[in-house]
């Protein structure tokens, strides 16, 4: 049941975009992303809820298609801070989370 | 409070030895859940509590775990007779009604030794 993250690390110059890719396998409720930097708690970056709506905030948004399963988190020029391992959490409907492994996003200057 | 605050934040105890963890969440924060990662790994689900329901304990790894909530608030998160394989970091969140988006402390690492 867990999610499937893609890819599992990448590695950008700055100003650069990104694509992190989250499926299941089962019908989802919702999607959560956070963002986790080393040695810190993971920080909320967003929800979706079904019905393929599309969210973001500054340069980051993310996109819900409900037909795949899928959700998909864009980061578009990259800045140093957004470094740090992403997570996408699914939910089907019980409140509770099932996480992917993570992706890892390095950002140099 | 204007976090959620985990204490201790280190812990090392020895094998054998029980330990609590303990998660007070924001304030109004119905929702709130514990969570296990160890090092360079994602997030493991323990246990969910929400509002006055009976917590769901699916995630719970043996019997050695148990949690409880008092008054809708403060939560306890017990490991009794500690194992190596217990060490990691835990992490509390809570979230406004378990719809929205989760709020987490800096979590409590544990080292069992």
């Amino acid at each position: 049941q867990q999610p499937v993250q893609s890819p599992q690390a990448v590695i950008l110059r700055e100003g650069e975009d990104a694509v992190i890719n989250c499926s299941s396998s089962k019908a989802l409720y919702s999607v959560h992303w956070y963002r986790q930097k080393h040695g810190e708690a993971p920080v909320f970056l967003m929800i979706l809820l079904k019905g393929g709506e599309q969210k973001g905030h500054d340069k980051i948004s993310a996109s819900f298609n409900e037909k795949k399963q899928q959700s998909s988190l864009y980061l578009t020029a990259s800045q140093l801070s957004y470094s740090g391992t992403y997570f996408c959490g699914t939910e089907f409907g019980n409140y509770q989370l099932i996480w992917g492994a993570g992706t890892k996003l390095i950002i140099k200057p | 409070g204007a976090g959620v605050s985990q204490s201790p934040s280190n812990k090392v105890t020895e094998k054998g030895k029980d330990v609590e963890l303990r998660c007070d969440p924001i304030s109004g924060h119905t929702a709130l859940y514990w969570y296990r990662q160890s090092l360079g790994q994602g997030l493991e689900f323990l246990i969910y509590f929400q509002g006055n329901s009976a917590p769901d304990k699916s995630g719970l790894p043996s019997d050695r775990f148990s949690a409880e909530r008092t008054g809708g608030s403060v939560s306890t998160l017990t490991i009794q007779r500690t194992q190596q394989e217990d060490s990691a970091v835990y992490l509390c969140a809570s979230s406004p009604t378990g719809e929205g988006g989760y709020t987490f402390g800096s979590g409590t690492r544990l080292t069992v030794v």
